[in-house]
């Protein structure tokens, strides 16, 4: 499995950008980069996937580098409410499908 | 339903008791996991199941640990003699196929005393 790392915690202003890292350098050809994020008592939410072409939502942008040994999750205008655990997950490429394997995620505190 | 949805939401039992936990996946995901979460951990995969093929148990942690889904929808965790070290919130996903995102239900908040 390609692992990831993410540093443990970050810290946003209301209203500006949140850049959220993650290495992946192990990740292989056919692997996602998948981002979740859990509020407090919550369970885990999608946020957003991609394989190598950046991606965008109405929730955040998602910029894998060209070799796809890292990618960056974007909160354009992060609020309050963004304030969560952020998990960069590589998705497990067998044919047994879809499980996601978690780690430590980025705490991500936004602070008015 | 809209979401995945779980039951009970909390449950506190005695150690060495039987304890089942309900999942009902968003209709028409033919995937479902589990996972648990300690206080103040990563989230942990369990299970895995996927259409009508034999679920992945590579993640349960004991022989005390066993799920089942039934009609490929509602699926049921089962903790047998439960220890209090199984204390965890224990989460279900659902996702629609395979390379798909999955969706997490609120979970079931499990205390062994």
């Amino acid at each position: 499995d390609a692992k990831t790392t993410q540093p443990p915690s970050m810290d946003c202003a209301e209203g500006r950008a949140a850049n959220l890292p993650c290495n992946h350098s192990t990740i292989s050809g056919n692997e996602y980069v998948y981002w979740y994020r859990q509020i407090h008592s919550q369970g885990p939410q999608y946020i957003i996937h991609g394989l190598k072409n950046n991606e965008t939502n109405e929730m955040a942008s998602l910029i894998i580098t060209e070799d796809r040994k890292s990618s960056t999750l974007i909160l354009p205008h992060a609020t309050l409410r963004d304030t969560a655990v952020y998990y960069c997950i590589v998705r497990v490429g067998n044919n047994a499908g879809n499980m996601l394997t978690f780690g430590g995620g980025t705490r991500l505190m936004v602070k008015p | 339903g809209a979401g995945v949805s779980q039951s009970p939401s909390n449950k506190v039992t005695e150690k060495g008791k039987d304890v089942e936990l309900r999942c009902d996946p968003i209709s028409g995901h033919t995937a479902l996991y589990w996972y648990r979460q300690s206080l103040g951990q990563g989230l942990e995969f369990l299970i895995y199941f996927q259409g009508n093929s034999a679920p992945d148990k590579s993640g349960l942690p004991s022989d005390r640990f066993s799920a089942e889904r039934t009609g490929g929808s509602v699926s049921t965790l089962t903790i047998q003699r439960t220890q209090q070290e199984d204390s965890a919130v224990y989460l279900c996903a659902s996702s629609l196929a395979l390379n798909t995102e999955a969706f997490f239900g609120q979970g079931t908040r499990l205390t062994v005393v």
